[in-house]
């Protein structure tokens, strides 16, 4: 299967500070990459959708403003968590999509912990 | 997407075969049925899918049943790496279309 990579895989940073996770589709291109959160013993819940040179489509209850989406290459979407806050701590993944696949490839992940 | 419904945890025995139900009984026609798995801290690893067919993959089958209103994902083997959570979603294929995750069934292997 395809492979997609995430940077960092763990951050840790101070409260009000902004922190931008990659995510990247190592051997394909990727039309469509998608952010998810994931709390402690819960299920990943989707954050948005973002097309290649789209602007990101963001699921109800969740601040486009708060959580930037870049999906500036075929190969790359950033997701930035601006003015970061302690209920921010969570488990970040990416997904992506390339029009050869049917079924979605997920990254492993970045642990985000706000002090 | 059709919503899905999955018991939220199972024993298996080391060596022998899992069997992990999802029931998803307004399916539509154009909707497949995949299953993912998420060891613990890390990304969602993609199994296998399927629209009506019974697949088979090295990973495990996939039996779909005839009025697709039902599913079951079987590792024929079961190993200790198999411990995770398993996540059955409906939705069309060929698409854009998001994933939405539900509880998933928490698979413990036992030696």
């Amino acid at each position: 299967g395809a492979v997609v990579s995430q940077h960092p895989s763990r951050v840790i940073c101070k409260s009000g500070t902004s922190v931008k996770i990659e995510c990247r589709s190592l051997d394909f291109q990727a039309t469509t990459m998608f952010w998810y959160r994931q709390f402690p013993k819960q299920s990943l819940m989707l954050m948005a959708t973002s097309n290649e040179g789209s602007k990101a489509t963001y699921e109800q209850g969740v601040e486009k403003d708060k959580f930037l989406i870049n999906h500036a290459s075929l190969t790359l979407s950033t997701l930035t968590v601006t003015s970061a806050h302690p209920e921010d701590s969570s488990f970040y993944i990416c997904s992506a999509r390339g029009v050869e696949y049917n079924e979605q490839f997920f990254g492993p992940g970045t642990r985000l912990t706000v002090l | 997407d059709a919503k899905t419904t999955q018991p939220t945890s199972m024993d298996c025995a080391e060596g022998r075969a899992a069997n992990l139900p999802c029931n998803h009984s307004t399916i539509s026609g154009n909707e497949y049925v995949y299953w993912y798995r998420q060891i613990h801290s890390q990304g969602p690893q993609y199994i296998i899918h399927g629209l009506k067919n019974n697949e088979t993959n090295e990973m495990a089958s996939l039996i779909i049943t005839e009025d697709r209103k039902s599913s079951t994902l079987i590792l024929p083997h079961a190993t200790l790496r198999d411990t995770a959570v398993y996540y059955c979603i409906v939705r069309v294929a060929n698409t854009g279309n998001q994933f939405y995750f539900g509880t998933g069934t928490s698979l413990t292997v036992i030696p």
